[in-house]
């Protein structure tokens, strides 16, 4: 059984432009979460997906959009980018949506736009 | 708008002592909550979780206290031990719909020798 795994592990971007991260979700897993965690503080809620549609999103502008492939691999788009959009980038996936569904994390990808 | 408040931000702890960690929360929604473990460079993983209906629950060292009325829960780290150096996440997920993880701001716990 293989775990999340994420890549890249690092990136760097200017100002303006565009990123793709992507995510490989663990055996077995239909959900997609992505977070952002910002140094110092807790992962924040992206967007989730479920069998390959968006169900869930939190506080982040359209210009975060992401997809989810047949395979339950995910990517996460972000376009115009921001000098605050620097921060490590978490996907997390779990067998299904419920509540108690344990959520397994990638060791994420750190993005640094200059 | 955090809606979870975690303290302390950072702990010292002596090996073999009882590290404590505490966090509220405002929204009576939250119906399910994880604690984790995240070390340097590396994702946060699941270490222990409660559901409100519960009052503690305890899985080896470590144990959580929920107190439903406060809105407030903690973590007890009995017996703590250097490997257990790490920063501390409590969160809460609403119920029904999707799973929505709100996170802490994070405890780094140091457990010296």
């Amino acid at each position: 059984e293989t775990g999340v795994t994420q890549s890249p592990t690092h990136l760097i971007k200017t100002r303006g432009q565009q990123v793709t991260l992507r995510c490989s979700s663990q055996s077995g897993h239909n959900t997609v979460s992505w977070y952002q965690q910002a140094l110092g503080q807790g992962p924040q809620f992206i967007f989730q997906y479920y069998r390959e549609e968006e169900n869930g999103r939190g506080n982040f502008p359209p210009r975060f959009s992401g997809l989810q492939f047949p395979n339950y691999s995910s990517e996460l788009n972000v376009n115009a980018l921001e000098l605050d959009d620097s921060a490590l980038y978490l996907c997390a996936s779990s067998g299904g949506q419920g509540l108690n569904e344990k959520l397994f994390f990638g060791s994420g990808t750190q993005l640094s736009v200059l | 708008q955090q809606q979870v408040k975690q303290s302390p931000q950072s702990l010292i702890v002596q090996k073999g002592g009882i590290s404590i960690i505490n966090c509220a929360y405002e929204n009576t929604a939250f119906d399910y909550f994880p604690w984790y473990q995240q070390f340097p460079g590396k994702g946060p993983a699941l270490l222990i979780a409660i559901r409100p209906d519960v009052s503690e629950k305890k899985e080896g060292r470590f144990t959580i206290s929920f107190n439903k009325s406060a809105k407030q829960f903690s973590l007890h780290i009995m017996d703590s031990q250097p490997g257990d150096s790490a920063t501390y996440f409590c969160a809460a997920t609403p119920s029904g719909g999707y799973q929505k993880v709100t996170f802490g701001t994070g405890t780094k716990l140091q457990v010296i020798p």
